[in-house]
């Protein structure tokens, strides 16, 4: 396949740590926030979302943190694994009557065994 | 039932030929959109529609890309006398609803402008 970002921010971890991916957002009247994995050749791939009302939620294996104080959003992924390797993007939905996406600078996530 | 599938997965074309990229989103998916996704970005914006209707277009970069989905399913972004600037992976996303934030996206397509 070929790659997403060549000049992205990269995260590199061993395999079995855990990950913080950060994202600053633009639009504090956005109604939700949403983490996205786009591996090499495909599109992006819905993680977890949070609503704005809220400060954290916890998928499998993964956590949103949303602090709407500094507009800043993050993804921690437990116990990190190959697998999870590929570019993550935050993205928001600025409230417009639909649900139009506007993502942030993603960050590419390098795991080794 | 199937994801999002998109035709073709790869189009090579010369400055000034027209193009149309194909979307099939998943059936029922009332809302959709398309997004322009250039090597290194986040995928931006480009047009959506709400079944047959194209309710926002603001995100079509000039007069050249043109979007429609006639019978409110398989919709078709064209792009007419290509630049190089054109080129980008083009993304296709449904959802279920215009409430739905979670969006399905197809693989892309990547149009390369020679």
């Amino acid at each position: 396949g070929e790659s997403v970002g060549l000049h992205l921010p990269t995260l590199s971890v061993q395999e079995g740590d855990n990950s913080i991916i950060n994202c600053a957002y633009s639009n504090s009247a956005s109604d939700y926030f949403i983490w996205y994995k786009q591996e090499s050749g495909k599109g992006p791939q819905f993680i977890i979302d949070i609503r704005s009302n809220m400060d954290k939620r916890q998928g499998q294996r993964v956590t949103v943190l949303l602090n709407k104080t500094v507009k800043h959003l993050s993804l921690q992924i437990a116990a990190t694994q190959p697998g999870d390797s590929a570019v993550y993007f935050c993205a928001e939905t600025p409230n417009t009557g639909f649900q139009k996406l506007v993502f942030g600078t993603g960050t590419r996530l390098l795991v080794s065994p | 039932g199937a994801g999002v599938s998109q035709s073709p997965r790869y189009k090579v074309a010369k400055r000034g030929q027209d193009v149309a990229l194909r979307c099939d989103p998943i059936s029922g998916h009332v809302s959709l959109f398309w997004y322009q996704q250039a090597l290194g970005q986040g995928p931006e914006f480009l047009t959506y529609f709400q079944n047959e209707a194209q309710l926002d277009k603001s995100g079509l970069p000039s007069d050249r890309f043109f979007a429609e989905r006639p019978e409110g399913s398989v919709s078709t972004l064209k792009i007419q006398r290509t630049q190089q600037e054109d080129s980008a992976v083009y993304l296709c996303a449904s959802s279920l609803d215009p409430g739905s934030y979670e969006q399905y996206f197809g693989p892309g397509t990547r149009l390369t402008v020679t």
